[in-house]
């Protein structure tokens, strides 16, 4: 089993559609959580740390589930901007004397049809 | 502020030739990372260091590969002798651990398309 798995989609959804996806992960040490947005042919962005209480950006909401162990990613009010592939990202903190490790999800692919 | 820089933007190459490809990253970052991404195998770590110091590399394919940071401003990642498997974009990222739960997020430079005829 992978240690952070994606549906890798894609999803193909209506301009103005809300879409969710998630992320599960497996080990239950992992301290943080983030999402990441990569363009075609461009470099992976950060989009949204996700907080233990949730957070919300704009249209962007981030949910964190330790006793499920997902973290989620809802978009209202979608855009055409919105196409892009999602990556989760999990933290997995080693310890003080340790380094952390750092595990990228594969992606999800959003696609946003007018 | 400068992001991560990575050299070259591009690269195209004949298998057997070496490669050699470099990161600066962003000030006061303790870790880096090098990535490759390819369509069939999306973004796969190689490789990090933390403090210069590489920590993890069970991602680095082969015995081709090697990465080194010889200071807290400089890294590369060197294929020799490349080969056409290996065309992908690479990419480097930094991040600095705040220790108290965990690494910061990664910022990426905008990657280096290598290609290996």
């Amino acid at each position: 089993r992978k240690e952070v798995e994606q549906d890798p989609g894609p999803f193909n959804v209506p301009e103005g559609a809300t879409v969710a996806f998630n992320c599960t992960y497996s080990n239950s040490a992992s301290q943080s959580f983030f999402w990441y947005r990569q363009d075609c042919r461009k470099e992976p962005k950060l989009l949204m740390s996700v907080y233990s209480s949730g957070n919300e950006d704009g249209r962007f909401t981030a949910q964190l589930n330790r006793a499920s162990q997902y973290i989620s990613l809802l978009i209202r009010d979608s855009k055409l901007s919105d196409s892009a592939t999602y990556l989760c990202v999990v933290n997995i903190f080693t310890g003080y004397s340790s380094a952390s490790k750092i595990i990228f999800g594969s992606g999800t692919r959003l696609s946003i049809r007018p | 502020d400068a992001g991560v820089i990575q050299s070259p933007r591009h690269e195209v190459t004949e298998m057997g030739q070496e490669v050699t490809l470099r990161c600066k990253p962003i000030s006061g970052h303790d870790y880096l990372f090098w990535y490759r991404q390819t369509m069939m195998r999306g973004l796969e770590l190689l490789i990090y260091f933390n403090n210069n110091v590489p920590i993890d590399d069970s991602g680095m394919p082969e015995d081709r590969f090697s990465a080194k940071m010889p200071n807290a401003s400089f890294s590369t990642l060197k294929i020799q002798p490349s080969e056409p498997r290996d065309s992908a974009v690479y990419f480097c990222a930094s991040s600095f651990d705040d220790l108290r739960g965990g690494n910061q997020p990664q910022h990426f430079g905008d990657g280096t398309r290598l290609s290996i005829l």
